[in-house]
């Protein structure tokens, strides 16, 4: 069956560090591969999408990396701010059906 | 532009009572999914509309419904409410595929009783 892991449920971190999120999936041949970020009681928000042949894309001080050998997507947080605190979410998409881990709640302490 | 909007914000039902929700997308976006979101199940996909049609349905039963308006606006039914249906439901629109990224509205909290 197919399923998508998202390694960490909480990463605590202090400011100014880098937070490293993964997410790992099986049975999936994705196209594209997005990172949303939630805050409690919100929707999720589009943070970034990465294509199958696109090894690394870059948004201000976030990163996504896609490994389709690995089946796995790293996500970074740079120079993190408490501002950053949320849980965030990878999804493949899929016959305009996102299916979604479990989220890895993130917390920057200043 | 105006975001994602979700009508009611919060929701309190009975069991066994039907409950209809609405979204309007983004101005231009025609495609509109539904997506459920419970702590133990996560954020579960309903279905997605294009141009009125359903284009793809997730593992839900029967009473859950949708539909989507020529001008492109949904709305998702479910009837004879059970307690576990108590969820965030949340909508998404996107300008075709979504390869380009959803954009979600906050969500209706529907708390059933």
């Amino acid at each position: 069956s197919q399923k998508i892991e998202q390694n960490s449920e909480a990463l605590n971190i202090q400011e100014g560090k880098t937070a490293t999120l993964t997410c790992n999936y099986t049975n999936y041949s994705p196209a594209y591969l997005q990172w949303y970020r939630q805050d409690p009681g919100r929707g999720p928000v589009f943070l970034l999408l990465i294509r199958e042949n696109e090894k690394e894309k870059r948004k201000e001080r976030l990163k996504v990396t896609f490994d389709t050998t690995l089946k796995q997507s790293l996500f970074h947080i740079t120079a993190s701010q408490p501002a950053d605190s949320a849980t965030y979410l990878c999804a493949l998409l899929n016959d305009y059906k996102l299916s979604f881990g479990a989220g890895t709640t993130v917390t920057v302490r200043a | 532009k105006a975001g994602v909007t979700q009508t009611p914000r919060y929701l309190i039902k009975t069991r066994g009572q039907q409950v209809t929700l609405s979204c309007s997308p983004i101005s231009g976006h025609r495609s509109v999914s539904w997506y459920q979101q419970t702590p133990g199940q996560g954020l579960q996909f309903l279905f997605e509309y294009f141009s009125e049609t359903q284009r793809n349905k997730g593992n839900f039963p029967g009473r859950f419904s949708g539909r989507q308006f020529s001008n492109s606006r949904s709305e998702m039914n479910v009837s004879t409410l059970e307690l576990g249906d108590s969820a965030l439901y949340l909508c998404a629109s996107s300008s075709d595929t979504g390869n380009y990224g959803y954009t979600f509205g906050s969500g209706t909290r529907l708390t059933v009783v």
